[in-house]
């Protein structure tokens, strides 16, 4: 199993730009997140879904968007990038977070600069 | 939201010392996880701790949840241990700020 695959692993963006940050996992697991990362902080949740056709937001969804066609997608797009989206994101899947009661198993990141 | 505090915020120890992480969360929780943040930026899970006590070689930890409080415990610390530790609360899905451990050799 590769398990969460995160791609691309770097990107630049000029504020205004749009970009998909892909995520794949490969464990049939239910529940998808995203997370960004600022530096010397911990981990925010953006959106997450628990199942095929389902999102929701966390807690600073502003400027991204979801959507969850399949079980093993959960794309993340920045529809018009401005310079306070730079970050580190992380996806993370679960096999049952419906409970909100499973583990949480992260992928390696995606480092994305917006100037 | 369940609000979680870690600490010490920032952590230095000579190789081969013990430390102690703590968490404390506001409310009850049936989902905590431990994870190590590495110096490449990778998060690693480390222990998946609702309740009890687990041990993987030189790590452990416990949580009272009755308390709100779980502990992770580095015994013989090594320069590899150095990184970011957090408390994740899956409850709320929220992150703890993280403990910074710097272990020198």
């Amino acid at each position: 199993n590769a398990g969460v695959t995160q791609t691309p692993k770097f990107q630049v963006l000029k504020t205004g730009q749009s970009m998909t940050l892909q995520c794949a996992q490969d464990m049939n697991h239910e529940y998808m997140s995203w997370y960004r990362q600022d530096p010397g902080m911990g981990l925010r949740l953006i959106h997450y879904s628990v199942g095929a056709g389902i999102t929701d937001q966390g807690e600073v969804p502003n400027g991204y968007n979801v959507s969850r066609s399949t079980t093993e997608d959960f794309p993340l797009r920045l529809l018009s990038a401005a310079p306070s989206q730079t970050s580190v994101y992380f996806c993370a899947s679960s096999p049952d977070r419906a409970t909100f009661t499973g583990e949480l198993f992260f992928g390696e990141g995606s480092r994305l600069t917006v100037l | 939201g369940i609000q979680v505090e870690q600490s010490p915020p920032d952590l230095i120890l000579q190789e081969g010392a013990n430390s102690t992480l703590r968490c404390n969360f506001s409310d009850s929780v049936n989902n905590l996880q431990w994870f190590h943040q590495n110096p490449w930026g990778q998060l690693i899970n480390l222990f998946y701790i609702p309740s009890g006590t687990k041990q993987n070689g030189r790590l452990s930890a416990t949580t009272v949840a009755t308390e709100r409080y779980s502990l992770l415990y580095i015994s013989s610390s090594q320069t590899t241990d150095s990184g970011v530790y957090f408390c994740e609360l899956g409850n709320d899905m929220r992150f703890g700020a993280g403990t910074r451990l710097t272990v020198k050799p």
